[in-house]
């Protein structure tokens, strides 16, 4: 299986910041994938991060407030923009194989508001 | 879209039962069907999975059964022990849009 590193692994902001999140594999993968992970709660997928062209977003996830980055097949950011106390949650990169099985997550980034 | 449903949502067993956890899922051109395991502060992690033309699966002590017809899935986790204690989510591939959709997950609480 691929190794997913994230930076920060956490951080604590203010509100009205942007924070940038960034995921890397040691590998090549096709499939990158940005989820939200609230305390007690599922994964929720935000966006698909696709190499070469903008990102797919999930509805309710617009590239304004989380503008993705993938710019070769090891390598992704996330872009929290203009945090607000609701934005605090846990954010996992993942990656898939082709056909996207197999998906492995990041470590993860813990992001407070305040 | 697909619409994963996750039952029960926390169980309790004694060292040494089965627990069984159960998925249903609405899209029949969902085709693989993973389980993950994530404990308290970490990743979720890979802990078996199953694709669309196979029925049963097992590794270990942990099992995969998988009836398309009625669109569901299971997890069975035998002989069950305290480092089981954890939250289990299923997911389902939806192929033709290369994403994952989660179930809500079960929190396994195993007594010593």
């Amino acid at each position: 299986s691929a190794v997913i590193s994230q930076k920060p692994s956490r951080d604590i902001c203010q509100r009205g910041t942007s924070l940038t999140i960034q995921c890397q594999v040691d590998s090549q993968v096709t499939m990158m994938f940005w989820y939200r992970q609230q305390p007690g709660q599922s994964l929720t997928l935000i966006a698909t991060a696709n190499q070469g062209s903008e990102a797919t977003y999930e509805s309710g996830f617009v590239i304004d407030k989380f503008p993705i980055s993938r710019p070769n097949l090891t390598f992704s950011t996330l872009t929290v923009s203009n945090m607000s106390p609701e934005d605090s949650s846990i954010y996992l990169c993942s990656t898939g194989d082709r056909g996207g099985h197999e998906q492995y997550f990041g470590p993860g980034t813990r992001l407070t508001v305040t | 879209g697909e619409n994963v449903e996750q039952h029960p949502s926390t169980l309790s067993v004694q060292e040494g039962d089965s627990a069984v956890i159960k998925c249903t899922y609405s899209d029949s051109a969902s085709n693989y069907f993973p389980w993950y395991k994530q404990e308290l502060g970490k990743r979720p992690q890979l802990i078996i999975d199953i694709r669309s033309n196979v029925g049963e699966k097992k590794d270990q002590r942990i099992a995969v059964t998988l009836n398309k017809t009625a669109k569901h899935f299971s997890l069975h986790i035998t002989e069950t022990q305290p480092e089981d204690s954890a939250v289990y989510f299923c997911a389902v591939l939806l192929y033709n849009f290369n994403k994952f959709y989660f179930g809500s997950g079960t929190k396994l609480n195993v007594k010593p």
